[in-house]
């Protein structure tokens, strides 16, 4: 059973449009939440993260929202832009970063 | 820096055959992880290790052995290849109680 879901497989957005990639969760117990970024044929790289204690994390144009309550997070890209297309996962771990859990993933395509 | 480095890149093997990967991290860092990735599951995590001569179980353990004996390395084994292992192996390693997580190349496995 997926202790990390991203319902949307895929995701199409114009360039300098806004991008939301949505990520939920079911463990109460896990204390941050990270995004990673995928291109083809290369390991996932590090984008930006959030602790359970905030509901908002900023890194330019990279912004993570948090919603306990609900145990759901987004991950907003703004501009849009043509590099940024890519498979997005969400992930998640407990206190220590020892056991970090991923989703399915979310690939973007963003168009000229 | 060569950061995190995977053995081998592609490898073919046969129902039953067993074989190791290697993965190598220059970075000092006292965690390690050993990924699959699938279609449609995104990354699921076999085995995690926190420090030189210690492994835990992750999501998808059965099948796999892992070990640990020097720090910069950790080596996923199996013993008896099955075609559901076929898939795209990640290793990563980060810092004591740091958010992000450095991801090698993959190495893609098929078993036939």
């Amino acid at each position: 059973d997926q202790q990390v879901k991203q319902n949307s497989p895929s995701l199409s957005v114009q360039e300098g449009r806004i991008s939301i990639l949505n990520c939920d969760y079911t463990n109460s117990m896990f204390d941050y939440f990270l995004w990673y970024k995928k291109y083809p044929a290369e390991g996932p790289t590090f984008l930006i993260s959030i602790s359970s204690i905030k509901d908002k994390n900023e890194d330019g144009r990279f912004t993570v929202f948090l919603n306990k309550s609900a145990k759901h997070l987004s991950l907003h890209i703004v501009p849009s832009q043509p590099g940024d297309s890519a498979v997005y996962f969400c992930a998640a771990s407990g206190a220590s970063y020892d056991k970090v859990i991923f989703g399915p993933g979310t690939s973007l395509s963003v168009i000229p | 820096n060569a950061g995190v480095t995977q053995t081998p890149k592609f490898r073919v093997l046969k129902t039953g055959q067993s074989m190791t990967l290697l993965c190598a991290q220059d970075m000092n860092h006292e965690y390690m992880y050993w990924y699959r990735q699938d279609p449609g599951m995104g990354l699921r995590l076999i085995h995690y290790s926190v420090g030189e001569g210690t492994t835990a179980k992750g999501e998808v353990p059965d099948g796999y052995n892992v070990s640990r004996l020097k720090k910069q390395n950790f080596l996923l084994g199996l013993e008896s290849a099955a075609p559901s292992q076929t898939s795209v192996y990640f290793c990563a390693s980060s810092y004591l109680g740091g958010p992000e997580a450095f991801f090698g190349q993959g190495t893609r496995l098929t078993v036939v």
